[in-house]
């Protein structure tokens, strides 16, 4: 079956750097996207890798192993407004898109 | 505000009411879609329609019943709903179903109770 595994739940202090896991198991690929919820907010899109490596966009970094079936987002200097839900979400090869159950990032002073 | 507009906010009903959910979108996309979220479990994906016409039906029940009269408006239209139903109901929309660089933009949601 197809699945994706991401913590449910992390802790990390303002002004640090925390890294999100992902990892996918899906029949074929078609690219890999980080969103982010606040809570009572809808999701919004951070990041897609559909290629190996390391894609950077300020503050956040999105990294992608097609050959592990794994991803990260690297979220650096915290902010107490990155308090938020992170999903994770790999594209199949019927570019259906399979999600996972969201990581909850808590942000501490 | 992300250009995906959802109506009610919140909702509660009964188990033998009828009502509706609408989603708005003003971002010219040609996609919409329902999703269900319920509290730590993954997006389920309910109805898809490209170019006003249902592609994706996931084996939703009866009860949820969807409409797409044109490309900017999305219903779900809710009869006889079950407590296990209560849930947040996003709506999406893209530029279109498939491709893989397809972003989906969110609205906000409508948390539905059903009593």
């Amino acid at each position: 079956g197809q699945n994706i595994d991401q913590p449910t739940e992390m802790t990390a202090t303002e002004g640090a750097i925390v890294q999100i896991n992902c990892t996918y198991q899906t029949s074929g690929f078609n690219g890999l996207f980080w969103y982010q919820q606040h809570a009572g907010e809808a999701p919004t899109f951070l990041s897609y890798n559909v290629l190996d490596g390391l894609e950077e966009k300020g503050r956040f970094s999105s990294f992608l192993s097609r050959s592990k079936g794994y991803s990260y987002l690297l979220l650096k200097e915290l902010q107490m407004k990155d308090s938020a839900s992170y999903l994770c979400a790999a594209k199949d090869s019927n570019y259906q898109l399979i999600w996972g159950a969201g990581t909850k990032l808590i942000i501490k002073p | 505000e992300t250009g995906v507009t959802q109506t009610p906010r919140h909702l509660v009903m009964g188990m033998t009411n009828k009502k509706s959910l609408k989603c708005e979108q003003h971002l010219g996309h040609n996609a919409m879609y329902w999703y269900k979220q319920s509290a730590k479990k993954p997006l389920e994906l309910m109805f898809v329609y490209n170019f006003k016409e249902q592609t994706e039906n996931n084996s939703v029940p009866s009860r949820f019943s969807p409409e797409c009269p044109n490309s900017s408006h999305l219903f779900l239209h809710l009869h006889t709903l079950q407590p296990e139903d209560s849930a947040l109901y996003l709506c999406a929309s893209s530029q279109e179903q498939s491709s893989g660089a397809n972003v989906l933009t969110f609205g906000a949601g409508s948390r539905l109770t059903v009593l």
